[in-house]
């Protein structure tokens, strides 16, 4: 079984512009999350889908950031436009939304922002 | 308040030795305590979830939960260098597939 994917793992931009992140969850798995994590701190939870549908965005800073799921596959994480506060890690998560494993979320391996 | 706090470490062991890690959370709506183990530059991976209070052992992994401290644990017993990492421990809100992390707590095992 594949794992998350994301693209791309690293990414420099400059202050005031924008960037744009791409997830592709698990086959199968309809729940997806999109975590920011900053260096020395656990995972803060952006934006949560359902299909294509957002459970919870409550903690999207929805002056900059937006976030997309057409089709109830690939999510669309963007930032525009971009502030030093935003360096961090961008991890995308996926879960099956029944079963035993119905608890356990999946982790891609993240996209590094840097804003100089 | 954090809802979720665990010690950032760095914590440093012997191989071979017992690795206490532990997280504090105020909200009684927690119900279901996880456990992460994240490489550098590498996504969490999952440990170990329980739900109730009580001990879960996964081979040289035990999770301790205690609600009515509002206490979790995970033991590693005889440690590795390869489980040099950091430890997240993460709470779901009950009624939600909603998961609040804590800080991490890094750990180095020496050879």
């Amino acid at each position: 079984e594949a794992g998350v994917a994301q693209s791309p793992r690293y990414k420099i931009i400059e202050k005031r512009q924008s960037v744009a992140f791409w997830c592709n969850p698990i086959s199968g798995h309809a729940t997806l999350y999109w975590y920011q994590q900053i260096l020395g701190q656990g995972p803060k939870l952006l934006i949560q889908f359902q299909n294509n549908g957002v459970v919870d965005d409550s903690q999207l800073p929805k002056d900059r950031f937006s976030a997309e799921r057409l089709k109830g596959v690939d999510s669309t994480l963007k930032i525009q436009p971009a502030k030093l506060e935003d360096s961090a890690v961008y991890l995308c998560a996926s879960k099956r939304d029944s079963g035993t494993s119905a608890n356990e979320q999946f982790f891609g391996p993240g996209t590094r922002l840097t804003v100089l | 308040q954090k809802e979720v706090e665990q010690d950032p470490g760095p914590l440093s062991v012997p191989e071979g030795a017992i690795v206490s890690l532990n997280c504090t959370y105020s909200n009684s709506a927690f119900q279901y305590f996880m456990w992460y183990r994240q490489y550098s530059r590498k996504g969490p991976e999952l440990l170990m979830y329980t739900y109730s209070s009580g001990n879960k052992e996964d081979g040289r992994f035990t999770a301790q939960v205690d609600k009515s401290s509002k206490y979790i644990s995970l033991f590693i017993r005889d440690s590795q260098p390869s489980d040099s990492a950091t430890y997240l421990c993460a709470m779901r809100v009950s009624g939600t597939y909603k998961y609040i992390f804590g800080t991490g707590t890094r750990l180095k095992v020496l050879a």
